[in-house]
């Protein structure tokens, strides 16, 4: 079946350090590929899309994430947190074509000043 | 600004009733979609429409039910048949057309609790 795998829960780093959020995907083919923001009571917010191309995608608020095929992995990246970077995060992969997104459980930062 | 506006934010429902989630979208998207959040399990997928008058069951259909009357517009009924309704319900939407390689947006969500 296919599954996407979000192996933090919880992840604690301190302002200023660097961040790397891991998702490993469980899919045949090369599926589409989404991590999403969500501040506590509200919706989810996009950081950045894979569809093909340059594996190494840019998003917002300065996070990046690199698709590697070989790994099945697609795992997100910040060079420097700040506080507000604080949320849970969520990886979302979409098996080409279907449009319906299966996500995994998420992985909550907590950012210490 | 375009949007996804769910309301209410906070619901409670009573043992045995009914209750009816808003979802509107102005964004001009064909597809829209509802999921359930419950903490440490992510997302699930409760019903989604690709086009207005028809809808699919997603994972977690069981208890819900859902009409698409309307382009802009995606309700969600929670029915008593749902044993566990507690959760926080996301509506979400996305153009629907081959090749277009756009993500889902999403609205701020609705709380719903049981009394």
């Amino acid at each position: 079946a296919q599954s996407v795998t979000q192996p933090d829960i919880h992840i604690t780093v301190s302002e200023g350090a660097s961040l790397e959020l891991r998702c490993n995907y469980s899919y045949g083919a090369t599926p589409y590929l989404f991590w999403y923001v969500q501040s506590p009571g509200q919706g989810l917010q996009l950081l950045l899309k894979y569809f093909s191309g340059d594996t190494l995608v840019q998003g917002i608020k300065g996070f990046e994430a690199e698709f590697k095929r070989s790994q099945s992995s697609f795992n997100l990246r910040k060079p420097s947190v700040h506080w507000s970077d604080a949320a849970e995060y969520f990886c979302a992969v979409e098996p080409s074509g279907t449009y319906k997104y299966i996500f995994g459980t998420g992985t909550r930062l907590k950012v210490l000043a | 600004d375009g949007g996804i506006t769910q309301s209410p934010k906070y619901l409670f429902r009573k043992e045995g009733q009914n209750v009816t989630l808003s979802c509107e979208q102005n964004l001009n998207h064909d597809a829209m979609y509802w999921y359930r959040q419950d903490p440490g399990q992510g997302l699930r997928l409760i019903y989604y429409s690709q086009i207005v008058n028809d809808f699919q069951k997603g994972d977690i259909a069981e208890g819900y039910s859902v009409s698409r009357e309307k382009k802009e517009s995606f309700p969600l009924t929670v029915t008593s048949a749902q044993k566990n309704p507690t959760a926080f319900y996301l509506c979400a939407s996305s153009i629907y057309r081959t090749g277009s390689n756009q993500p889902q947006h999403f609205g701020d969500g609705t709380r719903l609790s049981i009394l």
